[in-house]
């Protein structure tokens, strides 16, 4: 089975701290992604990566960056929190193949005082 | 433009009524697949089912059933005999030919409430 790990389920932070979220995948999968989800508006992609080192903007990237050094983790990092990042965030995984279906980490609610 | 819509916010349903989850997309590819994911309250979203353009057979999967109409774009979710365990939120998704990547455009969810 694959299995996508977050490092927290919840994460309190204040405004202006860097903030970092881990997600790790062991299947060895090409493709990751990072989602935020909000009541109402389903999931939106934020960034994802396609291989190591790189990275592609997804919807809504503004206040976010990402990092890929090894295949199996993708770090989502908040340079500067701010309120209007309280949300659930989202970790997913994939093959590089079009028909492949997207497996998902636990989540980290992450709520920003 | 790429787009979900689940019309449905919220549904409530007693156990063992039938309940039919909508999901409309927009899309102007060709080639595409369609996915439903269940969220329970646990968190974690869990794959259903994917269905490729070019295959429009209604699935059945024990209680669950999917139905697939390209003539009127949609891809709606049938429970035969909720449980309360069906209780969770419910996400359509598109994934069409966005530069090859593999993305999913998502729908806003559907939150089922099954009760005793």
């Amino acid at each position: 089975d694959v299995k996508v790990t977050q490092s927290s389920r919840y994460l309190v932070k204040r405004t202006g701290e860097k903030v970092f979220l881990e997600c790790v995948q062991d299947m060895d999968h090409e493709n990751m992604f990072w989602y935020r989800q909000d009541p109402g508006l389903g999931l939106r992609l934020i960034y994802f990566s396609y291989d190591v080192k790189m990275k592609e903007k997804g919807d809504i990237p503004e206040g976010y960056s990402v990092s890929r050094e090894k295949k199996e983790r993708f770090s989502l990092i908040l340079e500067s929190a701010s309120t209007n990042q309280t949300s659930m965030y989202l970790c997913a995984s994939a093959t590089g193949l079009r028909t492949d279906t997207q497996y998902f980490g636990p989540g980290t609610r992450l709520t920003v005082l | 433009a790429q787009k979900v819509t689940q019309a449905q916010t919220e549904i409530s349903v007693v156990e063992k009524e039938d309940v039919t989850l909508d999901c409309v997309y927009e899309t102007r590819d060709t080639t595409y697949y369609l996915f439903w994911y269940k969220q329970p309250p646990s968190g974690v979203l869990v794959f259903l089912i994917r269905r490729n353009s070019f295959d429009e057979q209604n699935e059945i999967s024990g209680r669950y059933s999917w139905n697939f109409q390209k003539s009127t774009s949609s891809f709606n979710f049938t429970i035969t005999a909720s449980q309360v365990v069906d209780s969770a939120v419910y996400f359509c998704a598109l994934r069409g030919s966005f530069g090859g990547y593999n993305k999913l455009i998502f729908g806003a969810g559907t939150r089922l409430a099954v009760h005793p």
